[in-house]
C-alpha cells in the first residue's frame, strides 16, 4: 500500500505553547488529506479536510483557530495545535487518499501528543 | 444513536478459530465499507477495502457487507495470535478519497495461543 508518514511519534509540551505535527505521503501526490484525533478507548473522530492550496475544512465542534491546518505541497499538510492545554493530549492521526473519490485512504504512525 | 455501532469487546479466542467481528451503522448514505487494523495506537493498517453489499475475500479476511440491513462483517479463518490487534470497522459515502471516514469504536480481538 502507499506510505504516509507522520512525525513527530510523540510529544510532550508545556500548557500554552503550539506544537506541529507534519504529515508527508512519501510515493504518491495527496491533494487531499484527513485529521484524526483518537481518545483512549474511543473511536477516530474527523477533525478537518486538508486541501492543497485552500482552507481546511472543519467538522463541527472542532475550533479553526486552534487547530491550523496547512496542506502547502501536495505530499506535505501540517496540523499545529496552538495554545495547548491539557485537554488537548490525544493520539492525532492523518490519512492521505491516493486519489479521489473511490480511492482508498492510507495512514500515518500518529503522534500521540501530552500536554503537561 | 451513533452512526456506527461497534462492540468494543475484549473477544478473546483460541488460536484456529474463526473470528466473526461486526458493525452497524444508520447512514443509508455510505457506500464504501473498510476494516482497518490497529495495534497498540499506531496508525491504523487497511485491511479490506469493499464498495456496496457483498463479499470480498483476501487470504484469510473476507468483508461482508449487507446494505438492506446496514450490517458489516469481518471474518477471519485460521486465526494466530499476530491477528490479536484492535479492529476498526470504518465507512464513508465516497470512499475515503473526497471525504473523510466514520469510524467504529474498534473491537479489542485477542487470540489465545
Amino acid at each position: 500500500g502507499a506510505v504516509v508518514s507522520q512525525h513527530p511519534s510523540r510529544v510532550i509540551c508545556k500548557s500554552g505553547t503550539s506544537v506541529k505535527i507534519e504529515c508527508r505521503s512519501l510515493d504518491f501526490q495527496a491533494t487531499t488529506m484527513f485529521w484524526y484525533r483518537q481518545f483512549p478507548k474511543q473511536s477516530l473522530m474527523l477533525m478537518a479536510t486538508s486541501n492543497e492550496g485552500s482552507k481546511a475544512t472543519y467538522e463541527q465542534g472542532v475550533e479553526k483557530d486552534k487547530f491550523l491546518i496547512n496542506h502547502a505541497s501536495l505530499t506535505l499538510s501540517t496540523l499545529t495545535v496552538t495554545s495547548a492545554h491539557p485537554e488537548d493530549s490525544s493520539f492525532y492521526i492523518c490519512s492521505a487518499p491516493t486519489g479521489g473519490a473511490g480511492t482508498e485512504a492510507f495512514f500515518g504512525q500518529g503522534t500521540r501528543l501530552t500536554v503537561v | 444513536q451513533k452512526e456506527v455501532e461497534q462492540d468494543p469487546g475484549p473477544l478473546s479466542v483460541p488460536e484456529g478459530a474463526i473470528v466473526s467481528l461486526n458493525c452497524t451503522y444508520s447512514n443509508s448514505a455510505f457506500q464504501y465499507f473498510m476494516w482497518y487494523r490497529q495495534y497498540s495506537r499506531k496508525g491504523p493498517e487497511l485491511l479490506m477495502y469493499t464498495y456496496s453489499s457483498g463479499n470480498k475475500e483476501d487470504g484469510r479476511f473476507t468483508a461482508q457487507v449487507d446494505k438492506s440491513s446496514k450490517y458489516i462483517s469481518l471474518f477471519i479463518r485460521d486465526s494466530q495470535p499476530s491477528d490479536s490487534a484492535t479492529y476498526l470497522c470504518a465507512m464513508s459515502v465516497s470512499g475515503g478519497g473526497a471525504d473523510g471516514l466514520t469510524f467504529g469504536k474498534g473491537t479489542h480481538l485477542i487470540i489465545q495461543p
